[in-house]
């Protein structure tokens, strides 16, 4: 069945730091891609989304673009802030209509 | 601010008794999608509702249930609780490909 790969966490970075966080999915059909975050106690929230290849998702300085010749969408932010961290969910949906599927997540954890 | 709203946040079962979750949307949005996430896990499908029905099913077994009214409000009943069942229940709404997440219910089964 279809499937998401994350780059297993913890990710612990400096205040200021480059991030990529690596995602890559199962190439079945052309899924649409997305990043979803989830702080400690909270549900996910939306981060970005990209629905077609060389589309670039933003939002709050996080990117990523969507690569169907490596069927990859790694997550992005040239300066990270303490306030990021929080655990970072990609998942590919197939059909619109259809359900998410998600990988365990990547827990980052930024440091002062 | 999605506009889903999730109730309770929290609840403590024991094992066997049976539980309903519910969720709303403020947006109209007329699909319905629910999550269970386990501690440290990421968010597995159990089921989708489209204009009332349901509209696909994860690998849960049917002691999971599931309601959408004609508000598309929902409704995630389990029955016969175990201790597994202990989660964060998410459920999300649609517009177009995109879900939207409610913040969630924490069900914890002693």
């Amino acid at each position: 069945g279809n499937s998401v790969t994350q780059m297993e966490g913890p990710v612990t970075l400096s205040e200021e730091a480059f991030l990529t966080i690596n995602c890559t999915y199962t190439a079945t059909g052309y899924p649409s891609l997305f990043w979803y975050v989830q702080y400690p106690g909270e549900g996910l929230q939306l981060l970005l989304k990209a629905t077609k290849a060389d589309d670039k998702g933003s939002n709050k300085g996080f990117e990523a673009t969507y690569r169907k010749e490596t069927t990859s969408f790694h997550l992005e932010k040239g300066s990270v802030q303490v306030s990021d961290s929080a655990v970072y969910f990609c998942a590919p949906i197939y059909n619109q209509g259809g359900k998410l599927i998600f990988g365990q997540g990547t827990e980052l954890s930024v440091k002062p | 601010e999605t506009g889903v709203t999730q109730s309770p946040t929290h609840l403590i079962k024991t094992r066997g008794q049976q539980v309903t979750l519910r969720c709303s949307s403020q947006s109209g949005h007329n699909t319905v999608s629910w999550y269970q996430q386990a501690l440290g896990q990421g968010p597995q499908f159990i089921f989708q509702y489209y204009r009332e029905e349901e509209n696909g099913r994860g690998n849960f077994p049917p002691r999971f249930s599931g309601l959408q009214f004609p508000n598309y409000s929902s409704e995630l009943n389990v029955n016969a609780l175990e201790l597994d069942d202990s989660a964060l229940y998410l459920c999300a709404t649609s517009w177009m490909e995109t879900q939207y997440f409610g913040p969630g219910t924490r069900l914890l089964v002693l």
